[in-house]
């Protein structure tokens, strides 16, 4: 693909259901990154996968998150009874290769807002 | 911790020259990243530094000291499409981890 496709583009839920935001990486990039971006703050690291493992889960804020992967390609994000604090913008990256090797930059796409009411 | 600083809002002027710093106070450093985020889209890549000094790619320039923890942003000729946030990303001791600056939102008056 020509990009980093994430789906839906806007997404709002009510407070306690679930949701599942998609990303689909650019062809061949093997390391694919979430992020969460919330106005006026940095953006905030949750997961990052090589291939198909996630070897940081790190950054998921609490258990009502989770990741995966399948086929070193498509990835999934899901939020479990979703609460009003978990309203941001969720926004996908990947890159070739094993990470930031030499400066490779993270291509983003343009994320998913999410709205709990 | 790990910190990275710049300022929230700056304004320019169509044509005329903006510098916008980071600095950083993080537990390793290799390598620093400028992005460009336009309202409601993908960041995209600016430029990339690890050695101290000044990087040129057109328009923009992005320089480095390692030992003040610091780094700007040059924009020259400034023109309304560069009215944008310009997020500062800095590559710490892993090879995928970034710690993000807050971003500086850039307003270009003509």
């Amino acid at each position: 693909g020509a990009g980093v496709s994430q789906s839906p583009s806007n997404k709002v839920t009510e407070k306690g259901k679930d949701v599942e935001l998609r990303c689909d990486p650019i062809s061949g990039h093997t390391a694919l990154y979430w992020y969460r971006q919330s106005l006026g703050q940095g953006l905030e690291f949750l997961i990052y996968f090589q291939g198909n493992s996630a070897p940081d889960k790190s950054g998921l804020p609490s258990d009502r998150f989770s990741a995966e992967r399948t086929g070193g390609s498509v990835s999934t994000l899901t939020i479990q009874r979703t609460q009003q604090e978990d309203s941001a913008v969720y926004l996908c990256a990947s890159s070739p290769g094993a990470g930031l090797r030499k400066g490779s930059p993270l291509h983003f796409g343009n994320g998913t807002r999410l709205t709990v009411t | 911790g790990q910190n990275i600083d710049q300022p929230t809002e700056m304004t320019a002027t169509e044509g005329a020259i903006v510098q916008i710093n980071c600095t950083y106070q993080t537990s390793g450093f290799n390598g620093l990243f400028w992005y460009q985020q336009h309202a409601g889209e993908a960041p995209t890549f600016l430029s990339y530094n690890v050695l101290d000094g000044l990087e040129e790619k057109g328009r923009f320039s992005s320089f480095l000291s390692r030992s003040k923890g610091y780094s700007y942003l040059l924009l020259k000729e400034l023109q309304m499409k560069d009215s944008a946030s310009y997020l500062c990303a800095v590559r710490v001791d892993s090879n995928y981890q970034l710690i993000w600056g807050a971003g500086t939102k850039l307003i270009i008056k003509p």
